[in-house]
């Protein structure tokens, strides 16, 4: 089955500074990879999403970059802010509509 | 997107109890999803609700332990049976909302004693 992996596990920045998680997969079949961001006691909020047909996605201080071909795509936020401060899970499915298969999640701090 | 919620929230059993978790949905959607969150931990897939067919369990999760029920496409029920301390995780639904994203419910909270 798909195995994702996701590094760092913690990482802190300061405000305004840039933060970079990266994940692997290894399924090739994997087509749909989505970035769920998890504050404290809350549910998981999808914040942005890629499809294997695109490279880049930017959502305003948020893009996530894909390389098919090594297996691997990146969440990068940009001018960090405090309220960033929670565990992002990076994920990989065969397709949006099915299981999500998620990484170990990042634990971000952003200090003022 | 869609509108999800469990009940309930939280619960505290005891040991060789069994609790029922129940998601609804404001929409119709195919698909839904069980995960299971244990404490500081990622989520993981317990099995795809499917209405009108059986569950599909992963490894390591079986229908006698965590039996689904999907009696129509916006209904869902997990049944936690013969619970132990090691159960004590946080159970959220999700389910296939707008174009193609995932959305989670709220969770339930369960501690075993």
């Amino acid at each position: 089955g798909e195995n994702v992996e996701q590094h760092p596990s913690t990482l802190s920045v300061q405000e305004g500074d840039s933060a970079v998680i990266k994940c692997t997969y290894s399924d090739s079949a994997s087509n749909y990879f989505p970035w769920y961001k998890q504050e404290l006691g809350k549910r998981p909020q999808l914040i942005i999403d890629i499809r294997s047909n695109v490279g880049e996605k930017k959502d305003q201080r948020i893009a996530v970059t894909l390389n098919k071909t090594a297996k691997h795509f990146s969440l990068h936020i940009t001018e960090t802010q405090p309220e960033d401060s929670a565990v992002y899970f990076c994920a990989a499915s065969i397709n949006s509509g099915y299981a999500l298969n998620f990484g170990k999640g990042t634990s971000l701090l952003v200090t003022p | 997107s869609a509108v999800i919620s469990q009940k309930p929230s939280r619960d505290i059993c005891q040991r060789g109890t069994s609790l029922t978790i129940q998601c609804q949905v404001d929409s119709q959607v195919t698909m839904m999803f069980w995960y299971r969150q244990q404490p500081g931990q990622s989520l993981t897939l317990i099995a795809t609700a499917n209405q009108g067919s059986e569950a599909t369990y992963e490894s390591g999760f079986v229908i006698d332990k965590f039996p689904i029920s999907r009696p129509n496409l916006t209904f869902s029920t997990l049944t936690v049976s013969n619970m132990s301390p090691e159960d004590s995780s946080i159970y959220l639904c999700s389910v296939q909302g707008g174009v193609d994203t995932q959305y989670f419910g709220p969770g339930t909270r369960l501690t075993v004693l």
